[in-house]
């Protein structure tokens, strides 16, 4: 059930902000955008959710439009460690996680 | 900090033999969820769990069962082991939502289970 759409790959050189895009245009009102980072042959680690304001934590910002059909996560120093598939859900309130295929994203040294 | 913990990174078992993947969480949680991940597909949910001795059906749960005898305890069941079962399994844990409060889901690492 795909309701996000991100690039499939992106690269961003080490030290450099990564902004990562995901458009989620159906969007509803109680739905929470969420973030989640596979780095290879790992179980994938909680980044940051969010359902309309902007938030940030140690690892992250997550920015949502006004007309919350799009976000961008921000990693605002890339290290190589960085270097992993980036998955953006947008999830109902207390229903299971739908994970599409992400966008990998490479930190180049 | 979360730990949730798969009993084997990888496995091999043979077609039609019956395959356990346990998985273990250390903190409390009532919520336990098994996926698979396979090339191009996402992660898919099998099944998962609200608590002790429930479950629920996911997306895609034929050919497989679990068991949840403990709440720190679930486990993934393959009866009879089949080629197409051939994926990277995993794990997680959540507690329960508080009213409107999202519930974050914490991932195991894995298991890459080949069925030959």
């Amino acid at each position: 059930d795909a309701k996000t759409t991100q690039p499939p790959s992106m690269d961003c050189a080490e030290g450099r902000a990564a902004n990562l895009p995901c458009n989620h245009s159906t969007i509803s009102g109680n739905e929470y955008v969420y973030w989640y980072r596979q780095i290879h042959s790992q179980g994938p680690q909680y980044i940051i959710h969010g359902l309309k304001n902007n938030e940030t934590n140690e690892m992250a910002s997550l920015i949502i439009t006004e007309d919350r059909k799009s976000s961008t996560l921000i990693l605002p120093h890339a290290t190589l460690r960085d270097t992993a598939v980036y998955y953006c859900i947008v999830r109902p309130l207390g229903n299971q996680f739908y994970f599409g295929t992400g966008t990998s994203l490479t930190v180049i040294p | 900090d979360v730990k949730v913990t798969q009993s084997s990174r990888y496995l091999v078992k043979r077609t039609g033999e019956k395959v356990f993947l346990e998985c273990v969480q250390d903190m409390d949680h009532e919520n336990m969820f098994w996926y698979r991940q396979d090339p191009g597909l996402g992660l898919r949910l099998i099944y998962f769990s609200y608590d002790v001795k429930m479950k629920e059906k996911g997306d895609i749960p034929e050919g497989y069962s679990v068991s949840r005898e403990k709440k720190e305890r679930f486990s993934l069941i393959l009866e009879s082991a089949s080629t197409n079962q051939t994926s990277m399994y995993l794990c997680a844990s959540s507690p329960p939502r508080v009213g409107a409060q999202q519930e974050t889901q914490y991932f195991g690492p894995g298991t890459r289970l080949l069925v030959l």
